[in-house]
């Protein structure tokens, strides 16, 4: 398996500001992935963080909303920047394993009022 | 990637067999079937895999049909922690590369007392 660290595990913001959620992995991968689950839906892949190189973004997501950085091959940060109402969600990330089995992180829940 | 169907919900005595339904009749002869499970607002939690031999393993068991169009996942013998929404995804494994999961609207299992 693989350990995925994510912090904060919570918070609540105020609208128009900034959250930036942090992804650690207890090893060393080259991709790792972001997604949100908005309240009663299921998981949506925001992007993908591949080390080196810019993320690539699924349809609907745009990096000037959920730009991401991935500095070195164990972690990746994701931010929610210029925040409304609708930005409250789970945020989670991903990362591969032992098989090659994706594990994901315990998740951000995100309030915003 | 393959389309998968699932029930929406399904209720399941407590100490008794779950038997989770899923169809993927378009699934491709190199995909696999993947099980995840998401307790309430936690991060999906990986349950088993397979291409096309039933598998086992300590959580629960997998049969694939033998044309592959279908699978269910059984956990043997439920306990009230086997409450989650259960998510079947079909997706091509690769091996020396990460891959993000498509998760569909899954299935609720309630286990009752």
């Amino acid at each position: 398996s693989a350990v995925i660290s994510q912090k904060p595990s919570r918070d609540i913001c105020q609208r128009g500001t900034s959250l930036t959620i942090q992804c650690q992995v207890d090893s060393q991968v080259t991709m790792m992935f972001w997604y949100r689950q908005q309240p009663g839906q299921s998981l949506t892949l925001i992007a993908t963080a591949n080390q080196g190189s810019e993320a690539t973004y699924e349809s609907g997501f745009v990096i000037d909303k959920f730009p991401i950085s991935r500095p070195n091959l164990t972690f990746s940060t994701l931010t929610v920047s210029n925040m409304s109402p609708e930005d409250s969600s789970i945020y989670l990330c991903s990362a591969p394993g032992q098989g090659n089995i994706q594990y994901f992180g315990a998740g951000t829940r995100l309030s915003v009022l | 990637d393959a389309k998968t169907t699932q029930p929406p919900s399904m209720d399941c005595a407590e100490g008794r067999a779950a038997n989770l339904p899923c169809n993927h009749s378009t699934i491709s002869g190199n995909e696999y079937v993947y099980w995840y499970r998401q307790i309430h607002s936690q991060g999906p939690q990986y349950i088993i895999h397979g291409l096309k031999n039933n598998e086992t393993n300590e959580m629960a068991s997998l049969i694939i049909t033998e044309d592959r169009k279908s699978s269910t996942l059984i956990l043997p013998h439920a306990t009230l922690r086997d409450t989650a929404v259960y998510y079947c995804i079909v997706r091509v494994h690769i091996a020396n590369s990460g891959y993000a999961l498509n998760f569909g609207k899954g299935t609720s299992l309630l286990v009752t007392p």
